[in-house]
């Protein structure tokens, strides 16, 4: 079954710290791996895409990193500010016949504390 | 704002009404998709059109959802005979066809509450 399992589902730091979120999937044949930024009550915004030949890719203070042989993708925050403070999801993306399907995972809340 | 654009962004309402969200996309972008997302989850797929074509279709969609894009440019969602289940987060987002699937943008949401 194809599947996005992200951890930790919860997570509490205080500003200007790192922090890293997990990204697990199970999904084939794979395509590419999205993390999105999602604020309260508002719609995803896209930090990153990568495909099956990257294994970091850098947005800012975000660093993606993807390990495609253990279906493994991680987020690394630098610096934490306040406005951090977000659910980031993790989206895998698979063909499917002539069509790419999206695979979401439940996402991690970071609260960035002062 | 050339994002994506969706209205209304609070609708309530009480249950057995008809609702209808619209939403505008980036207007170069072919596809159109609309998600719904409840608190704490991610979001869930309900439909997708290229152009003017609904290509897919969720099994969530219930016969008491429709969405169309009839101009292959905005589209429109409607629920009709709301349940109190249907309260939830109705984003749209926006892409261009790529080999990647395209890169999605999304809009603000249409957030629902049936009381």
């Amino acid at each position: 079954k194809n599947q996005v399992e992200q951890s930790p589902q919860s997570l509490i730091i205080l500003e200007g710290k790192n922090c890293t979120l997990q990204c697990n999937y199970t999904v084939s044949p794979f395509s590419n791996l999205r993390w999105y930024k999602q604020d309260t009550g508002r719609g995803p915004v896209s930090l990153t895409i990568m495909t099956f030949s990257e294994n970091t890719k850098s947005n800012g203070r975000y660093t993606a990193t993807l390990d495609a042989d253990t279906k493994q993708s991680s987020l690394h925050i630098t610096a934490s500010q306040l406005s951090d403070s977000a659910s980031y999801i993790c989206v895998v993306i698979f063909n499917a016949g002539n069509n790419r399907k999206l695979i979401w995972g439940l996402g991690t809340s970071l609260a960035v504390n002062p | 704002d050339t994002g994506v654009s969706q209205d209304p962004r609070h609708k309530i309402t009480k249950r057995g009404q008809n609702v209808t969200f619209r939403c505008d996309p980036i207007s170069e972008h072919n596809r159109l998709y609309w998600y719904r997302q409840t608190l704490g989850q991610g979001p869930e797929f309900l439909t997708y059109f290229q152009n003017e074509a609904q290509l897919e279709k969720s099994r969530l969609l219930s016969d008491r959802f429709s969405a169309e894009r009839p101009k292959g440019s905005f589209s429109t969602l409607e629920i009709q005979r709301t349940e109190q289940g249907d309260s939830a987060m109705y984003l749209c987002a926006s892409s261009l066809s790529g080999l990647d699937g395209g890169e999605l943008f999304f809009g603000e949401g249409s957030r629902l509450t049936v009381l």
